[in-house]
């Protein structure tokens, strides 16, 4: 069964700092990553897809690498923004099962 | 991009009463729809899969006679919670996908409080 852990569940940074948020999966047989941001209440907003054989995807100023054979992603945020705060899900898509597992999330606060 | 909506964003309703959520795909055929829960400080926990004109399919230790499940379009699935209680109260999302199921389309949500 696919385990997906994140780490650190909670994170305060100044503002204009560089971050790193780590995710980590049990099972390597995946069919893609993705990281979500979540507003207090809110749905999910996807902000980048990686398939299994990409290594990174960028997006402004994020970027989300992925090492599949170690089974850890990495989600940068470079020159953080108050307007950043929210908390971070990784998910992983099942190979074949298209189905996605959650971790808990990162619950970021950036301090103006 | 594609886009999901449900209704209600927020209910609040007694204990043993029966409330319906929609989750719509507004502007692509949703092949398959899926229902999450979350508990405050949890992960989204998947509840079930549902594909148009079929029976959901339910993950373990979610009651299908408590959550019942309508996929009778391409762009509409209702999640029914019958005979609400208090343990119920959370957050549920569904998410759609189209034919090619590669990527899930999320809905903004509903809170859902029972009293």
């Amino acid at each position: 069964k696919q385990e997906v852990t994140q780490i650190p569940a909670a994170l305060s940074v100044p503002e204009g700092e560089n971050l790193v948020l780590n995710c980590s999966f049990t099972d390597s047989a995946i069919y893609n990553l993705q990281w979500f941001r979540q507003d207090p209440g809110k749905g999910l907003t996807s902000l980048l897809l990686i398939q299994s054989s990409q290594r990174e995807q960028t997006s402004g100023r994020l970027n989300a690498s992925l090492d599949k054979s170690s089974g850890r992603s990495t989600l940068y945020i470079a020159a953080s923004q108050p307007g950043d705060s929210a908390t971070y899900l990784c998910a992983v898509t099942g190979a074949g099962s298209y189905q996605l597992t959650f971790g808990k999330g990162t619950k970021l606060s950036v301090i103006p | 991009g594609a886009v999901v909506s449900q209704h209600p964003s927020r209910v609040i309703c007694k204990s043993g009463t029966s409330v319906k959520i929609e989750c719509r795909s507004l502007d692509f055929q949703a092949t398959t729809m899926f229902w999450y829960r979350q508990f405050p400080k949890q992960s989204l926990m998947l509840m079930a899969t549902s594909n148009e004109g079929s029976k959901a399919t339910y993950e373990q230790g979610v009651e299908k006679d408590k959550f019942l499940i309508n996929h009778a379009s391409l762009t509409l699935s209702t999640l029914t919670v019958t005979s609400a209680h208090p343990e119920d109260s959370s957050f549920y999302i569904c998410s759609a996908a189209d034919r090619g199921q590669e990527t899930q389309y999320f809905g903004p949500g509903t809170r859902l409080l029972v009293l």
